[in-house]
């Protein structure tokens, strides 16, 4: 039972370069979200998904991408990095009705 | 907007006292609370919810949540602390109107004694 995975787990990007955090969930899910975690914070969302094809802006989108070209997939894409992204990525997924969330391991990802 | 807030950023308890650990809520509509928990270097875990019935909740690991519609609160209580149950613990509301989106309170930190 796989549930949601992430990858990579850990990443160092350069000012300027750009990467996909990859999420797959193996449920069925309809929903999909990604969230940030900074140190000593919250989550704050990015960018959430309601089913295939579906995609909307959450709190905090600005410097990223999604798509949701199918129900198991929903890949977030950084275009150019930049220090102030740098976080723990974590990605979930729901099955709606009176459901919470699935999260995946998340992604730790570095900007210098 | 819903928010969620938790008061304290930490809570020490010794083991075997009973914890609580404080979270208001403000929602428009019926609140759909949740509670989850992280462990170090891990995804958040689901620990309780209510939706709808009973004002206390109880989920995984012993751990109960009381809720109270008058005080906008939904506590998250253990009658006996764990060493192994410090983390972070998160409240957590859902937006229904939304996608379904939870909004997260800051998180508090539980540290446990022996």
């Amino acid at each position: 039972n796989a549930g949601v995975t992430q990858t990579p787990k850990f990443r160092i990007l350069k000012i300027g370069q750009s990467m996909t955090l990859q999420c797959a969930q193996d449920m069925n899910h309809n929903y999909m979200y990604w969230y940030r975690q900074d140190p000593g914070m919250g989550l704050k969302l990015i960018y959430y998904s309601v089913g295939a094809g579906i995609t909307d802006k959450g709190e905090v989108p600005n410097g990223y991408n999604v798509s949701r070209s199918t129900t198991e997939d929903f890949p977030l894409r950084l275009e150019l990095a930049a220090p102030s992204q740098t976080s723990v990525y974590f990605c979930a997924s729901g099955g709606g009705g009176n459901y919470g969330y699935t999260f995946g391991s998340g992604t730790r990802l570095t900007v210098v | 907007a819903q928010s969620v807030a938790q008061p304290e950023d930490q809570v020490n308890v010794a083991e075997g006292n009973p914890l609580t650990v404080k979270c208001t809520y403000s929602v428009s509509g019926n609140p759909y609370l949740f509670w989850y928990v992280q462990y170090p270097n891990r995804g958040l875990q689901f620990l309780l919810k209510y939706i709808t019935g009973d004002n206390l909740v109880k989920g995984s690991y012993g751990f109960e949540a009381e809720f109270n519609k008058s005080q906008t609160s939904f506590h998250l209580k253990k009658p006996s602390a764990l060493v192994s149950d410090s983390a972070l613990y998160f409240c957590a509301v859902r937006d229904n109107n939304a996608g379904n989106m939870l909004t997260f309170g800051g998180g508090t930190r539980l540290m446990v004694k022996p």
